[in-house]
């Protein structure tokens, strides 16, 4: 479909190893999210791109979280070293950005990743 | 920073209406959108206020009062399939990030 997709849908890993989560945006949309979910919480933003840039990266948890987008358009997180913390689902949002801030910029999210480290 | 609160949970009856209530504290204000979470799934837009007032979309409105920090989500003719948890979220000005509310879990019953 032409929705927000994301890979995998459920990631078990042990604790200590190194995970990557992979978002594929809408196309056309230049605004890229990170946000993750653990039972019961809100929504705790990670971090956003704005093409392949990132200007704002203040939700990213400790430096063995990481992310990147390439060509625009797919971007993947990267966790090293994971915890039993990171549990989570890892949800990515797109929109299109293109305007200034003070616009509509409606969020179009993605499936998530269910993220377990055991 | 922003505080965005919200009720964590609330139950109401098939064919009734329910008034799901935000209120926010943010430096500078621009725009309060509403979203839906059915459990195990993304989130999905609802709406989108940022001058004062209410705006209708079929069964779903939302109101937003700026001088008051408030908003309300109110759900008309309520489904069984309108349980879900509704998220508020506040964008403050120059930024496109909004900020989320922990969310209000919905129960509808027959």
């Amino acid at each position: 479909g032409a929705g927000v997709s994301q890979s995998p849908s459920n990631k078990v890993t042990e604790k200590g190893k190194d995970v990557e989560l992979r978002c594929d945006p809408i196309s056309g949309h230049t605004a890229l999210y990170w946000y993750r979910q653990s039972l019961g919480q809100g929504l705790e933003f990670l971090i956003y791109f704005q093409g392949n840039s990132a200007p704002d990266k203040s939700g990213l948890p400790s430096d063995r979280f990481s992310a990147e987008r390439t060509g625009g358009s797919v971007s993947t997180l990267t966790i090293q070293r994971t915890q039993q913390e990171d549990s989570a689902v890892y949800l990515c949002a797109s929109s299109l950005g293109r305007r200034g801030p003070n616009s509509y910029n409606e969020q179009f999210f993605g499936p998530g990743t269910r993220l377990t480290v055991l | 920073g922003q505080n965005i609160d919200q009720p964590t949970e609330m139950t109401a009856t098939e064919g009734a209406i329910v008034q799901i209530n935000c209120t926010y504290q943010t430096s500078g204000f621009n725009g309060l959108f509403w979203y839906q979470q059915h459990a195990g799934e993304a989130p999905t837009f609802l709406s989108y206020n940022v001058l004062d007032g209410l705006e209708e979309k079929g069964r779903f409105s939302s109101f937003l009062s700026r001088s008051k920090g408030y908003s309300y989500l109110l759900l008309k003719e309520l489904q069984m399939k309108d349980s879900a948890s509704y998220l508020c979220a506040v964008r403050e000005s120059g930024s496109y990030i909004p900020t989320f509310g922990r969310g209000t879990s919905l129960i509808v019953h027959p």
